[in-house]
């Protein structure tokens, strides 16, 4: 079973703060992607990443920047955080075969107070 | 540009009796349909896919769903639910012929009352 891991379940910061979203995926995948959950919005795409160093924009990228330095591991930064960015952030990775299905982790509730 | 329209945000049902999810989306290119769900304080997870094929997909736990190209729907469906079905159910769509992006409904809560 594909394996995807985010650093932290819950996090809590202060408006301002430079924050680090880890996600890490055991199975070789190519694709890798950040979404944020918010009630009445869905699940709505914030980076994703097809290769190591390559990253595309999703919908909503603005206030935060990712890093893809191996494979396995996305990271989801937010360079100033602010409350509005208060949400459920949601890692998933994809193979590479077209018909793949995504895998999640289990999620990050982020505060930001 | 593609859309994803589930039709009702909250299902509540009893158990043992059948429920059906509604999703109905737009495209103008051939697509692949998904089923996810995420049970509380989880990620989702894939319960079915349709990519071509027989229009009556299996999924786990018991779920199927129907792609009706005319309609342009896919609903899920199952015959029975249990206490344990209770969570969020998300129907996706992507494009086949470049599926990097999902477009994502926004998600139907059921519910499953004693």
């Amino acid at each position: 079973d594909v394996k995807v891991t985010q650093s932290s379940r819950y996090l809590v910061k202060r408006t301002g703060e430079k924050v680090f979203l880890e996600c890490v995926q055991d199975m070789d995948h190519e694709n890798m992607f950040w979404y944020r959950q918010d009630p009445g919005l869905g699940l709505r795409l914030i980076y994703f990443s097809y290769d190591v160093k390559m990253k595309e924009k999703g919908d909503i990228p603005e206030g935060y920047s990712v890093s893809r330095e191996k494979k396995e591991r996305f990271s989801l930064i937010l360079e100033s955080a602010s409350t509005n960015q208060t949400s459920m952030y949601l890692c998933a990775t994809r193979g590479r075969a077209v018909n793949s299905p995504l895998h999640f982790g289990n999620g990050t509730r982020l505060t930001v107070t | 540009a593609q859309s994803v329209t589930q039709l009702d945000s909250q299902v509540p049902v009893f158990e043992e009796a059948p429920v059906e999810l509604r999703c109905n989306y737009s495209s103008s290119v051939s697509v692949y349909l998904f089923w996810y769900v995420q049970y509380p304080n989880q990620g989702l997870q894939l319960l079915l896919k349709y990519l071509s094929g027989s229009t009556l997909v299996k999924g786990i736990n018991g779920f199927e769903a129907e792609f009706n190209k005319s309609q342009t729907s896919f609903h899920l469906r199952k015959p029975s639910v249990h206490i344990s079905d209770t969570a969020e159910y998300f129907c996706a769509v992507s494009n086949a012929g470049n599926n990097r992006k999902l477009i994502w409904g926004l998600g139907t809560s059921l519910a499953v009352n004693p």
